[in-house]
């Protein structure tokens, strides 16, 4: 079965302050790996799709990475509208499933 | 990029009555539709996968004659709530991919948030 484990469960940064978003997986043949972000009472919005160990992919002051155990989404100096809960899931070989982690809670503070 | 929206955007109901939940592909065919369910401050559980024109392929422990999806078009697929009882109140949200953007990239709905009294 699938797993996914996102740390920390929370994060608070000064508003400029850098740090990463942690994404451990277990899958059994990795089709891809997806970063989402949510607001609260919205659906998730799609960030990025990885698909093989070493792959790196950015968007604006977001840069995701890929291992064969886990995934970082490093954030640099972000900025208040950054606050949301980023998401990770993995997708396995042969089905369209997606199996989502518990999600990372991150606030930037002004 | 592809949107897909969902109605109602909240519904409160009685104990024992049923939900219907649209949600639809805007500006796209939607072949498959994805039904997740969202518990505070928990991961997104896919409930059911439905293609159209077929039955939909529930998850283990999810039960299908209490959780109702009907994919009659390429842009629609509902989620009826059966006999709502005060545990089924969750996040609902729909995902749909989209076949001219590969079939990799999810695009979800703004979800429904259903509470049962």
């Amino acid at each position: 079965e699938d797993q996914v484990t996102q740390s920390p469960e929370a994060l608070r940064l000064q508003e400029g302050e850098s740090s990463s978003l942690n994404c451990s997986y277990t899958v059994s043949g990795l089709r891809g790996l997806f970063w989402y972000r949510q607001d609260p009472g919205k659906g998730p919005e799609f960030l990025f799709t990885l698909y093989s160990a070493g792959e790196e992919k950015e968007k604006e002051r977001l840069k995701a990475t890929l291992t064969k155990k886990e995934s970082f989404l490093h954030i640099t100096a972000p900025k208040p509208e950054d606050s949301a809960t980023y998401l990770c899931a993995v997708q396995g070989d042969g089905n369209e499933k997606l199996t989502f982690g518990t999600g990372t809670r991150l606030t930037i503070i002004p | 990029g592809a949107v897909v929206s969902q109605h109602p955007s909240w519904v409160i109901c009685k104990s024992g009555t049923s939900v219907k939940i649209e949600c639809r592909s805007l500006d796209f065919q939607a072949t498959t539709m994805f039904w997740y369910r969202q518990f505070p401050k928990q991961s997104l559980m896919l409930m059911a996968t439905s293609n159209e024109g077929s039955k939909a392929t529930y998850e283990q422990g999810v039960e299908k004659d209490k959780f109702l999806i009907n994919h009659a078009s390429l842009t629609l697929s509902t989620l009826t709530v059966t006999s709502a009882h005060p545990e089924d109140s969750s996040f609902y949200i729909c995902s749909t991919t989209w076949e001219g953007r590969g079939r990799d990239e999810q695009f979800f709905g703004p979800g429904t948030r259903l509470t049962v009294l």
